[in-house]
């Protein structure tokens, strides 16, 4: 079964520092996407990054890049410069794209961004 | 563009009694799905919809939970009669893929059962 675990349940950053959130999964499949929701609080979920399992290069939206080790599993989430807005809960997620596509969450790790 | 509208909000019931909720997708997003998040843990596929078909709803208590799609666009996600542990956030998305690699979320609507 497919799995994805973060073991950060929380973190906090200073203003305009870099931070990074990981990530490991574990699936027996080579097809497949990798994702970072974004889900501030009382506010809706928002996808901030996607990697697709087949390319090598990280994928990367500004402030946001990944670390996309495909051997270790593993899918990591820097930001940089972090600024206030960026305080939310953030997921990684992994979809399957041979069979079940089914989105299957981690438990979320929970960055404070402090002024 | 509009996004996923979701409604009520917020919802306050008493054990056993019935509760609904309501998903507009986005236009054209064929895919629609219904996710429960509990709080603390990442949020859990209940259903997915194609049109008005159901692709998965393994993870569905259809005990006591149902959903529908009739016309392929609005769905209706029902718990009859709900329990304490339904309280959680029920999010619903759509998608215009089938495989759902683009999921777009609505606000969610927040179950507390008493």
């Amino acid at each position: 079964a497919q799995t994805v675990t973060q073991s950060q349940p929380e973190m906090s950053v200073q203003e305009a520092e870099t931070v990074t959130l990981s990530c490991t999964y574990d699936t027996s499949e080579n097809n497949y996407y990798l994702f970072w929701y974004k889900q501030p609080p009382s506010r809706q979920m928002i996808l901030v990054i996607r990697q697709e399992a087949y390319k090598q290069q990280n994928a990367t939206e500004n402030r946001f890049s990944v670390n996309f080790q495909k051997a270790a599993k593993s899918f990591s989430l820097k930001i940089s410069d972090s600024q206030l807005g960026d305080t939310a809960m953030y997921f990684c997620a992994f979809i399957q794209m041979d069979s079940s596509y089914k989105l299957i969450f981690g438990s979320g790790t929970r960055l404070l961004v402090r002024p | 563009e509009a996004g996923v509208a979701q409604s009520p909000r917020y919802k306050i019931i008493e054990k056993r009694q019935s509760v609904a909720f309501w998903c507009n997708p986005i236009s054209g997003h064929a895919t629609l799905y219904w996710y429960q998040q509990i709080l603390g843990q990442g949020p859990k596929l209940l259903i997915q919809f194609q049109n008005n078909g159901v692709v998965d709803d393994s993870q569905l208590p259809k005990d006591r939970f149902s959903a529908e799609r009739l016309k392929g666009v609005d769905s209706t996600l029902k718990i009859q009669p709900a329990k304490l542990e339904d309280s959680a956030v029920y999010l619903c998305a759509s998608s215009p893929t089938p495989s759902g690699n683009e999921q777009f979320f609505g606000p969610g609507t927040r179950l507390t059962v008493l």
